[in-house]
């Protein structure tokens, strides 16, 4: 049973795109955070949510927590864009991951 | 995630040795935790930790061990390391309220042979 689930699971682009990447949860939480993974690197926190809208220059994430969905837009991909992006949701007691997307933005 | 220190970055072991993954963060943060990543799951706890020396397990604790002797470190411990331990492993910490931010170590990317 996974608790976050993440679609799609593998993603590519060309540069200039618009992008969205969804996460589904079953569990009750806290808050949900979308999170990146850079090939061979650490994972850095990119958004923490607990309702609505956040932006951060061209990442927005959204959450509806009665439908238990957020999304994470990406506005103008960049080649630089490309990692994996992981949604883990935090149920006060302890985090749940997804899989993961990756993302790869072609130039 | 200049907060949460994790080392080190890369390690062989052979099958048996035992080896100990250091984390460490300055933020004072009551919550730390252990985390394991392999291709197509997502990450699996290991063990958690809600203060100095309270530790509990997590989804995938058998053949790891750790302690709590302060709120800054956590070092997870293999005790006999086996292939199948073969992953990255992360180190994350936040302060034990609901809707706080996580910080993440750099990972260990450990190699059982």
């Amino acid at each position: 049973k996974n608790e976050v689930e993440q679609s799609p699971q593998n993603l590519t682009a060309q540069e200039g795109e618009f992008i969205t990447i969804n996460c589904s949860y079953s569990v009750g939480i806290s808050a949900l955070h979308w999170l990146q993974q850079h090939p061979g690197g650490g994972i850095v926190s990119l958004f923490m949510l607990s309702s609505g809208k956040k932006k951060h220059g061209r990442l927005i994430a959204t959450i509806n927590i009665q439908e238990k969905h957020s999304s994470l837009h990406i506005t103008a991909s960049h080649p630089r864009d490309s990692a994996v992006y992981i949604c883990a949701v935090n149920t006060g007691n302890q985090f749940y991951f997804g899989t993961g997307t990756s993302l790869t933005v072609i130039p | 995630n200049a907060g949460v220190t994790q080392t080190p970055k890369f390690q062989v072991l052979k099958t048996g040795q035992s080896m100990t993954l250091q984390c460490a963060q300055d933020m004072n943060h009551e919550y730390m935790s252990w985390y394991r990543q392999d291709p197509g799951m997502g990450l699996r706890l290991i063990h958690y930790s809600v203060g100095a020396g309270i530790t509990d397990q997590g989804e995938v604790p058998n053949g790891y061990n750790v302690s709590r002797s302060t709120t800054e470190d956590f070092p997870l411990r293999l005790l006999s390391a086996a292939p199948s331990q073969t992953s990255v492993y992360f180190c994350a910490s936040s302060y034990f309220r609901q809707g706080t931010e996580a910080f993440f170590g750099q990972g260990t990317r450990l190699t059982v042979v």
